[in-house]
Formats: structure tokens, C-alpha cells, sequence
């Protein structure tokens, strides 16, 4: 299985902050094929990033996603109020498909 | 618009079955499979399986030991996902989402909260 590790796993920032989170990968995840989604509490995940640089129909432009490989990152710019909430990387390309544990913005 | 509505909280006792409902409106269902990801509390979120919507290939994660079931009924537009035998730790929110063979999930479900309890 595919291990994906997050990090920091909390992050105390305020708004109008730049912040990039980390995700790394046990072993290369083919096709860049990495997801990445935003969970607001009580709420279902919503997904911002897929194929680790194509923001999902909605996604603001202040969210931007890079890396290849085994190494993948998340960047928002200027953190807004809504912003505050758990990340999650995904990767979609080997199954079982897997999560990290999460990087929480607060 | 596109979206998946899950069936209600299930309160469940250590040995029993659920079967979880998501219909999908807004969209071509056999166009897209649905996937079924969990989140035990407090915890992160892990995948549970996959089946298309026009194939009824299915795909499910190693470590449910053959407990899970996902099927699919193109009459209602609709996905069931049946977890069999449960134990105090399937205690969770449950989670259907939408996408393509080997793409990113683009659109969730609300979550149906599955307790087990004795």
C-alpha cells in the first residue's frame, strides 16, 4: 500500500498568512495521480486539487498544487476566514487508494 | 446540480448488517462510479471500495475481510454499500462519493452516521 505522510499535522496561522502543506509518498504515485481536499467540521471532504496541479471546478485561485513524484505540496495565499480547516492528500493511482492522516489549519 | 444523498444515522448492534443508500441526481448516473470512503471519529478517512454504475465491477479494500457488499441500481439511481458482521470499530460516518475509474473523487455525499453498540 501506498503510505502517505502529512506534515505539519497542525498548523497555527492567521488569516492573510501563505501556508504550504506537505505531503509525501512511500513510493512514486504513477501519473502524478494525487488529490488533495478540504473537510470543514460536521461537513463532507470537498476536493480542491486533482492530478496534484489541476484545481476542481470552484477551487479558488489562492489554492495551488505542485509536485511529482513522491513529493507533493498545497500552497494557499492569503488565508481567508473560510480557509480553516483539515487537508487531506489522496492518492488515486494504486489500490488500495489512500489518505493521509491530514494537516489541520486552525 | 449534481449531488448524492445519503440515508439517514443507523444505530447498529456488534454482529449486524447496514446497508447504506446514496442517490444520485444531476448527472448521467452510469456515466461515473461511486466509491465509499470512512472516517471513524475524530479519525482520518479511509477507502472502502469502488464499483462502476454501468459495469457493476467492483473493487474493495483488502482489510473489510469480505464484509462489504456495493451494488448499484440504475433504475433509481442509487448506490447501496452493505457491511456485514459489525463490529464496535465500523462505529463511523460513512461517505459515498462520485468519479471515474482512476480519477479524484468531485462530488460527496452528505455522510450517514453508522453506530455500533450494544
Amino acid at each position: 500500500d501506498i503510505v502517505l505522510t502529512q506534515s505539519p499535522g497542525t498548523l497555527s496561522l492567521s488569516p492573510g498568512d501563505r501556508v504550504t502543506l506537505s505531503c509525501r509518498a512511500s513510493q512514486t504515485v504513477s501519473s502524478n495521480y494525487l488529490a488533495w481536499y478540504q473537510q470543514k467540521v460536521g461537513q463532507a471532504p470537498r476536493l480542491l486539487i486533482s492530478a496534484a496541479s489541476s484545481r476542481a471546478p470552484g477551487t479558488p485561485d489562492r489554492f495551488s498544487g505542485s509536485g511529482s513524484g513522491t513529493d507533493f505540496s498545497l500552497t494557499i495565499d492569503r488565508l481567508e476566514p473560510e480557509d480553516f480547516a483539515v487537508y487531506f492528500c489522496q492518492q488515486y493511482a494504486t489500490s488500495p487508494l489512500t489518505f493521509g492522516g491530514g494537516t489541520r489549519v486552525e | 446540480q449534481v449531488q448524492l444523498v445519503q440515508s439517514g444515522s443507523e444505530v447498529k448492534k456488534p454482529g449486524a448488517s447496514v446497508k447504506v443508500s446514496c442517490k444520485a441526481s444531476g448527472y448521467t448516473f452510469s456515466d461515473y462510479g461511486i466509491t465509499w470512503v470512512r472516517q471513524a471519529p475524530g479519525q482520518g478517512l479511509t477507502w472502502m471500495g469502488w464499483i462502476s454504475s454501468y459495469s457493476d465491477n467492483t473493487n474493495y479494500a483488502q482489510n473489510l475481510h469480505g464484509r462489504v457488499i456495493m451494488t448499484t441500481d440504475t433504475s433509481t439511481n442509487t448506490a447501496y454499500m452493505e457491511l456485514r458482521n459489525l463490529r464496535s470499530d465500523d462505529t463511523a460516518i460513512y461517505y459515498c462519493a462520485r468519479n471515474l475509474s482512476g480519477d479524484a473523487f468531485d462530488v460527496w455525499g452528505q455522510g450517514t452516521v453508522v453506530t455500533v453498540s450494544s
